[in-house]
């Protein structure tokens, strides 16, 4: 496996409450990406990095900012949870965009009260 | 374990059978393709890629296929097993543009 963790793994909150899922790769990879994954619509882009500093949107990216300080690390901030907010999100980290593999954490599961 | 695929196609096949998973996608200038596994829990692991100037590619017990006139993708898995058990991604892209990612196929092996 890619050395890629997410914190935390697990996470209950409230409406109206910030939250922050934080990426941690130890691959060097220049790409990272965070998805969101729910019921009848698999994985959904919300937003990536392609260097430090360098972020762009994804198909999702509604409520969600990121920011990446460092190489290794990318993370994603709900500045208002929603319940429709609610979901598992993932990281996922490449050392090339596009035709290339991703690699994948393991996931946070998120809900949103 | 994360419950993310309660309204997916499911392909239900016997132990020791041979199973297709398909996949279509829409862009006819996608030019990567892959397939992902996920277990319950866990996050989707890389099974096998092709590029578009192929019509086949295998691995360990899988091949995929690429029809590129019908824009069909197919993962073909030699003798399954129950640790084949999982939900299976495709995803594509073109040339620098994120991947894009299918619904997912649940494939539950029959002992």
């Amino acid at each position: 496996d890619a050395g890629i963790t997410q914190s935390p793994r697990h996470k209950v909150t409230e409406t109206g409450t910030p939250v922050t899922l934080r990426c941690h790769q130890t691959e060097n990879h220049r790409y990272m990406y965070w998805y969101r994954q729910d019921p009848g619509h698999g994985l959904r882009l919300i937003h990536y990095s392609y260097g430090v500093k360098d972020t762009d949107k994804g198909e999702v990216s509604d409520g969600y900012s990121v920011s990446r300080s460092k190489t290794e690390d990318f993370l994603l901030t709900l500045e208002s949870a929603t319940s429709s907010q609610t979901s598992v999100y993932f990281c996922a980290t490449t050392h090339r965009e596009g035709g290339n593999e991703q690699f994948f954490g393991p996931g946070t599961r998120l809900t949103v009260l | 374990g994360e419950s993310v695929g309660l309204h997916l196609p499911t392909l239900s096949v016997q132990e020791g059978d041979n199973s297709i998973i398909n996949c279509a996608y829409s862009n006819s200038a996608s030019d990567y393709f892959i397939w992902y596994k996920q277990e319950s829990g866990k996050g989707p692991q890389f099974i096998i890629d092709i590029r578009s100037n192929m019509d086949k590619r295998q691995g360990q017990r899988v091949t995929v296929l690429l029809n590129k006139t019908v824009k069909h993708l197919s993962l073909q898995i030699a003798a399954t097993q129950p640790g084949d058990s999982a939900v299976y991604f495709c995803a594509f892209t073109r040339g620098n543009t994120p991947l894009v990612f299918g619904k997912g196929t649940r494939l539950s092996v029959i002992a």
